[in-house]
């Protein structure tokens, strides 16, 4: 997959579900990873391999990947994960990111 | 816990070289389990990929970059750099180094450093 399309923003109130899509080209075929990025913070990685969560990461981000689509999915979202989400995929070799969202918890 | 620490001049003149260092600490840039990469992310935009190197030296660069730019280990010290040639304004950016795991058909970045803005102006 060679482009990776997120929509812009996202908003959702708190405690409710988020969802951040990441399109691409086959995207199905290949690993998805997603990152979080906060105001003049480096990114932290927050999903990897479609849905696998690094330690420390709460157990209300998951994430899924088929066909053309991979998905983050906050659930009982926190003001806290407020912040631009960005997905990555490997296309070997290269690497491509997406054009990340922004994440406002209303 | 690996910790990454980028380092540059902050202002490069337009048609000079834009070099950044990533110091590592707590992991060896000799370690065959990871890669080494270049992220930047201009003012108020999304991250794009520079490239990455492995311990054994081979690299791979974004396609849009490749003809200026080099990615080089220095195990003496244990760190690793960015040379980008030729630069404009296009080139300012927040420069992050990241380590990656080498696994197979994944790639993704697990350790970021804080990254260090670079600006290209005369």
């Amino acid at each position: 997959s060679s482009e990776l399309t997120q929509p812009p923003s996202v908003s959702v109130s708190p405690g409710q579900t988020a969802s951040i899509t990441c399109s691409g080209d086959k995207l199905g075929n290949q690993f998805a990873s997603w990152y979080q990025q906060k105001s003049g913070q480096p990114p932290v990685l927050v999903i990897y391999q479609d849905s696998k969560r690094p330690s420390g990461i709460p157990e209300r981000f998951s994430g899924s990947n088929s066909g053309n689509t991979a998905t983050l999915t906050i659930s009982g979202t926190q003001a806290m994960d407020e912040a631009d989400y960005y997905c990555q995929a490997w296309d070997s070799p290269i690497i491509v990111f997406g054009g990340g969202t922004k994440l406002t918890v209303l | 816990q690996v910790q990454l620490q980028e380092s540059a001049s902050g202002l490069v003149m337009p048609s000079q070289t834009l070099s950044v260092t990533c110091a590592v600490s707590g992991d060896s840039v000799t370690n065959g389990f990871y890669s080494w990469s270049w992220i930047r992310q201009p003012p108020g935009k999304g991250l794009e990929w520079i490239g990455y190197i492995y311990q054994s030296g081979d690299t791979y660069y974004n396609p849009s970059l490749k003809s200026r730019l080099t990615i080089s280990l220095d195990r003496s010290n244990n760190q690793f750099s960015l040379k980008l040639t030729s630069v404009t304004a296009a080139d300012t950016a927040v420069y992050y180094c990241a380590r990656g795991p080498v696994l197979g058909d994944l790639q993704y970045f697990d350790s970021w450093g804080q990254g260090t803005l670079v600006t290209v102006s005369s």
